[in-house]
């Protein structure tokens, strides 16, 4: 059974970068894409990018500007990292892992999910 | 920056159908399979249907998906006090480079 952990920083100054990692246990890493998901409270889900095990990644048009994840196959983990963080980016981030079909994805298992709150 | 439509509420007794709808466009649901998650109070989100249709194993099959055009539908049928939760809808959507996009989310209560 599969199982995805995550961990990092829970809470960020202003400008600030966050910098969350999955790992992933009792599976294959390769061929699936690793993706972020975030939820702020009380709204709904958005999705940041995600990765592959080869590295290709894509993200979010809305925060690619900011955002940079990053794959460590040698420990099946990935990571994300969110630059110049605002409390706009307060939420609930979830790790999930993506099966991708004929160029649709859907995510079948998810991590618990880390609380990151910006404050000054 | 929910790009898929769905309404913000929905609810029935015990034992009745609930629909949840899914409006799209021709980027997303229109070239895609669409995807429902099932989000219990302070829960990840779960997946519950993928593929328009198609039930990961353990998911009731009072649980069923449909897809027409730019829209999609969720259906419970049977509703039980343990299907209150939020739902999702998903689909990856062609536009720019590609990303997946989730719906608005609809809170399903049971009376």
């Amino acid at each position: 059974q599969v199982q995805l952990q995550q961990w990092g920083a829970g809470l960020l100054k202003p400008s600030e970068t966050l910098s969350l990692t999955c790992a992933v246990y009792g599976g294959s890493f390769s061929g699936y894409y690793w993706s972020w998901i975030r939820q702020p409270p009380g709204k709904g889900l958005e999705w940041i990018g995600e990765i592959n095990h080869s590295g290709s990644t894509n993200y979010n048009p809305s925060l690619k500007s900011r955002v940079t994840i990053s794959v460590d196959t040698s420990k099946n983990q990935f990571s994300l990292k969110l630059s110049s963080v605002t409390a706009a980016d307060t939420a609930v981030y979830y790790c999930a892992r993506a099966i991708a079909v004929a160029g649709t994805r859907h995510m079948d298992v998810w991590g618990k999910g880390t609380t990151v709150t910006v404050s000054s | 920056q929910s790009v898929l439509t769905q309404p913000p509420s929905a609810s029935g007794t015990p034992g009745q159908r609930v629909t949840i709808s899914c409006s799209g466009s021709s980027s997303n649901i229109g070239s895609n399979t669409v995807n429902w998650y099932q989000q219990l109070p302070g829960t990840a989100p779960k997946l519950l249907i993928y593929s328009n249709n198609q039930r990961p194993s353990g998911v009731p099959d009072r649980f069923s998906g449909s897809k027409s055009g730019t829209s999609a539908s969720l259906a419970i049928s049977g509703l039980q006090s343990e299907d209150e939760a939020d739902y999702y809808c998903a689909a990856w959507d062609d536009s720019l480079n590609g990303l997946y996009v989730f719906g608005t989310g609809t809170k399903v209560t049971v009376l």
